[in-house]
């Protein structure tokens, strides 16, 4: 059965600092890749999804993430954190609509 | 801009009332879905539609009910709320065009108290 995990539950990072979010999954078949980022009392928002093709992503707020299929991951990267990048974020696997996993999200802090 | 609306925003209700939680989509998307959130924890599906008068349950097991009447509309009803019902609740539509899976546009939730 599919599955994904994100280990890290809450990650803290400095203003101005890079950020990475871990994300693992289990998935029978070649897996559709998405991040979602929740704001407080929001519902989630698409960040960027990985289907085919080129491995590295881009998403929008200047998030990036890399499939690497070797090591079930797909990992959330962005190079300078803003205090607004405050938030959870969640990665989900999944190809038909009915058959989307989403890990247990981190929640990211940013320090000043 | 939210083309995807849950009324209400917060909801504090007795036990053993009966409560429709809304949703509704002016994108025109044939699929829409129903999770659960609480914190900590993955998202659980708890119901879905393909399209008019649809509907499937998730894999969490639940007291709740869904219809599918119009395209733009899939309300959740519980039937007898218990403070086990407590939780938020994401209601989600998609529109992949051509198959496959292109990620999904969600509402803000409801965040529902059973006390």
């Amino acid at each position: 059965a599919q599955s994904v995990t994100q280990p890290d539950i809450h990650i803290t990072v400095s203003e101005g600092a890079s950020l990475e979010l871990r994300c693992n999954y289990s998935y029978g078949a070649t897996p559709y890749l998405f991040w979602y980022v929740q704001s407080p009392g929001q519902g989630l928002q698409l960040l960027l999804k990985y289907f085919s093709g080129d491995t590295l992503v881009q998403g929008i707020k200047g998030f990036e993430a890399e499939f690497k299929r070797s090591q079930s991951s797909f990992n959330l990267r962005k190079p300078s954190v803003h205090w607004s990048d405050a938030a959870e974020y969640f990665c989900a696997v999944g190809a038909l609509d009915n058959d989307m996993r989403f890990g247990a999200g981190t929640r990211l802090t940013v320090k000043p | 801009e939210a083309d995807i609306y849950q009324t209400p925003r917060y909801l504090v209700i007795g036990t053993g009332k009966k409560i429709t939680l809304e949703c509704s989509q002016t994108m025109g998307h044939d699929k829409m879905y129903w999770y659960q959130q609480d914190p900590g924890m993955e998202l659980h599906l708890i119901h879905y539609s393909y399209g008019v008068n649809s509907t499937e349950k998730g894999d969490l097991s639940s007291e709740s009910t869904v219809s599918r009447i119009r395209t733009e509309h899939f309300p959740l009803t519980l039937e007898s709320a218990r403070p086990s019902h407590t939780s938020q609740y994401l209601c989600a539509s998609s529109d992949p065009a051509s198959g496959g899976n292109y990620g999904y546009t969600f509402g803000s939730g409801t965040r529902l108290t059973v006390v």
